[in-house]
């Protein structure tokens, strides 16, 4: 089964460091996503791109974070500097217009100590 | 900001039971509706779909129904196993391919 393959599935980092995390959508699919799921929030959409552009990033802190898609088979979300209210499962998923819902990764575990 | 919510945050059967599921939602204008199911670890999975022009969706063992009159869609699973122990979340989006705004979720806990 296609898969969207996430890296890293855990990342421990002190406060202040920077954090990069990578998402590899599923081949075809041209909308990507980027959520963020806490115990008390849920799964919160930070943006999404269709085509590599991005269409809406209203939901990420723009001071800190930051997304970007170099190319088809990349996205990527970083976020300097990293505070510990930024522990989360950050989840990419990927998509077509013509529906079928969107797949999600296994997701990066971050914890900001 | 629209959201999509759940009626009860847990649901407890018995194993051979069907389960129902039920989520409200608040924008009138969405278009598109999915179920997603979600262990312990992992991302969320697609059970299924359905778009607003459709009343009701059959899958493998589940079926959605909407009713857009009182903005409400629902989850059944037939013949409720260990394996659908999990968190299920409704979500909508205005149409396919957009954003999926998502509900806080159920979990369901099956008994043997």
């Amino acid at each position: 089964d296609a898969r969207v393959t996430q890296t890293p599935r855990h990342k421990v980092t002190e406060m202040g460091q920077e954090v990069t995390m990578r998402c590899q959508p599923i081949l075809g699919h041209n909308t990507v996503f980027w959520y963020r799921q806490t115990m008390m929030q849920g799964l919160e959409l930070l943006a999404y791109f269709r085509n590599r552009a991005p269409l809406d990033d209203s939901g990420m802190p723009k001071d800190r974070f930051s997304a970007e898609m170099p190319d088809a088979t990349l996205a990527t979300l970083k976020i300097q500097p990293s505070e510990p209210r930024d522990s989360a499962v950050y989840f990419c998923a990927s998509g077509a217009l013509t529906g079928g819902g969107y797949t999600f990764g296994s997701g990066t575990r971050l914890t900001v100590v | 900001g629209e959201s999509v919510g759940l009626h009860l945050p847990t649901l407890s059967v018995q194993e051979g039971d069907n389960s129902i599921i039920n989520c409200a939602y608040s924008n009138s204008a969405s278009d598109y509706f999915i179920w997603y199911k979600q262990e312990s670890g992992k991302g969320p999975q697609f059970i299924i779909d359905i778009r607003s022009n459709m009343d009701k969706r059959q899958g493998q063992r589940v079926t959605v129904l909407l009713n857009k009159t009182v903005k409400h869609l629902s989850l059944q699973i037939a013949a409720t196993q260990p394996g659908d122990s999990a968190v299920y979340f409704c979500a909508e989006s205005g149409r396919a391919g957009t954003a999926l705004i998502f509900g806080k979720g159920t979990t369901l806990s099956v008994s043997s």
